[in-house]
């Protein structure tokens, strides 16, 4: 059973970048159609869907936070990671990174027990 | 405002069977299939249900899933204490090119 692994700091300043990155073992992360995915949750709120890589670092944004977005893959580390730039206290939550099932289907089937970041001077 | 439409919450008795509503789009549900997850606090997100009424291997077959259109309906049977969490419906909208979530549902068992 594959394993996910968030990990960076959990204190960032606004306007400055929050880097995250997720280690998978377990299971190679170049499987096939998978796509590798990072999710948050604000404190006492839902699940919102940031973004998704595959294997061959072909990507897929949310709209509203595309233009401050980077994910990307290192396949010889088995991790990929998240950069979010010009943060505020708006994007305090819980970070999960998630593996991804091809569509139709896109379950997440595995994931990480998540990472809280708090965006505060 | 979420993407996919569940209720805020739900309750029922333990031993008694309880649905959970999951609407959305053509874009959405309506092309691809939805999963559900639970999610007890301080945990992280499980599937419960995937390729809209298919249970992963260890959920039990008390839980079971349906669609219909752009709808999707979880259903919870033989209720327990235990089942009190919030559920989640997910899905992949090909329109806008993201994944979705519902808002999610609190489920508390009376």
């Amino acid at each position: 059973q594959v394993q996910l692994q968030e990990s960076g700091p959990g204190l960032v300043k606004p306007s400055q970048t929050l880097s995250l990155t997720c280690t998978v073992s377990g299971g190679s992360i170049n499987g096939g159609d998978i796509h590798w995915s990072w999710i948050r949750q604000p404190a006492g709120k839902g699940l919102e869907w940031i973004g998704r890589i595959n294997p061959s670092g072909s990507t897929n944004y949310n709209p509203s936070l595309r233009s401050r977005l980077t994910i990307s893959i290192d396949t010889s580390k088995d991790q990929f990671s998240l950069r979010l730039n010009s943060v505020t206290a708006a994007d305090t939550a819980v970070y999960y990174c998630a593996r991804m099932h091809p569509l139709p289907g896109g379950t997440f089937d595995s994931w990480g027990r998540g990472t809280l970041v708090t965006v505060s001077s | 405002q979420s993407v996919l439409t569940q209720p805020p919450s739900v309750s029922a008795a333990p031993g008694q069977k309880v649905t959970i509503s999951c609407s959305g789009s053509s874009s959405n549900i309506g092309r691809n299939h939805v999963s559900w997850y639970q999610q007890v606090p301080g945990a992280a997100p499980k599937v419960l249900i995937y390729d809209n009424d298919k249970r992963p291997l260890g959920i039990p077959d008390r839980f079971s899933g349906s669609k219909s259109g752009t709808s999707v309906t979880l259903g919870i049977s033989g209720l327990q204490t235990g089942d009190e969490a919030d559920y989640y419906c997910g899905t992949w909208d090909s329109g806008l090119i993201t994944g979705v979530f519902g808002g999610g549902t609190k489920l508390t068992v009376l």
